[in-house]
């Protein structure tokens, strides 16, 4: 399995401009997390789905972020408008069941101009 | 997370010796994980620890959880360059639904060989 699959790797943006990162699970995983990463906050949830289901999206920063899980293959985390404050590491992790272990993904790094 | 701290937050070892990180939480935990990340990838997962005194050991890192579950030590055992990275605790205080993990922020290891 080529594991969780984050595109694009990098992104570089101007404030204003609508931002689209992508997430392919791991095939057979039901759970998808995204989280946001950055030196000042460390690791952060923001939001979780089950089966496709946003279960707990209160990590979620404001209205600008939104995410969807259309299908057990594909989640999109979108920001509009983007801010610099958003720039950070977004890391999509997901899990098999009640497994013990959230697969990460290899992140997205976005700077926001 | 001010909810777990992590420390030392970086560390400076030469190959061959031994360390230990500290993670410790300000209330009971549910489920105990820790995690590794090297810079600019993604987190791999290392061992949860769940029940009180657990002791979990792979290759040479073991990791213990207390009995009062609020704090956790890893230790690593002749460390080798390939140890080197951030190591993070994440901890689940939910007593059930989804593994939703905190997580500390992180400690920062270099081996010199």
């Amino acid at each position: 399995d080529a594991g969780v699959i984050q595109s694009p790797r990098h992104e570089v943006t101007e404030m204003g401009q609508e931002v689209t990162l992508r997430c392919k699970p791991i095939s057979g995983h039901n759970s998808l997390f995204w989280y946001r990463q950055t030196m000042m906050r460390g690791l952060e949830l923001l939001i979780y789905f089950n089966n496709n289901v946003p279960i707990d999206d209160s990590g979620m920063p404001e209205d600008r972020f939104s995410a969807k899980m259309p299908n057990a293959s594909f989640s999109t985390l979108k920001i509009q408008p983007s801010e610099p404050r958003d720039s950070a590491v977004y890391f999509c992790a997901t899990q098999q069941g009640w497994s013990e272990t959230q697969y990460f993904g290899p992140g997205t790094r976005l700077l926001v101009l | 997370s001010q909810e777990l701290e992590q420390s030392p937050q970086s560390l400076i070892v030469q190959e061959g010796k031994n360390l230990t990180i500290n993670c410790t939480s300000s209330k009971t935990l549910y489920g105990l994980y820790w995690y590794k990340q090297k810079y600019g990838e993604g987190l791999i997962f290392l061992m949860m620890l769940q029940k009180g005194g657990e002791e979990k050991s792979h290759e040479k890192i073991t990791a213990k959880l207390d009995e009062k579950k609020q704090q956790s030590s890893l230790h690593i055992t002749a460390s080798q360059p390939s140890h080197a990275g951030i190591y993070l605790c994440g901890a689940d205080f939910n007593s059930g639904g989804y593994q939703k993990v905190t997580f500390g922020t992180g400690t920062k290891l270099q081996v010199i060989p």
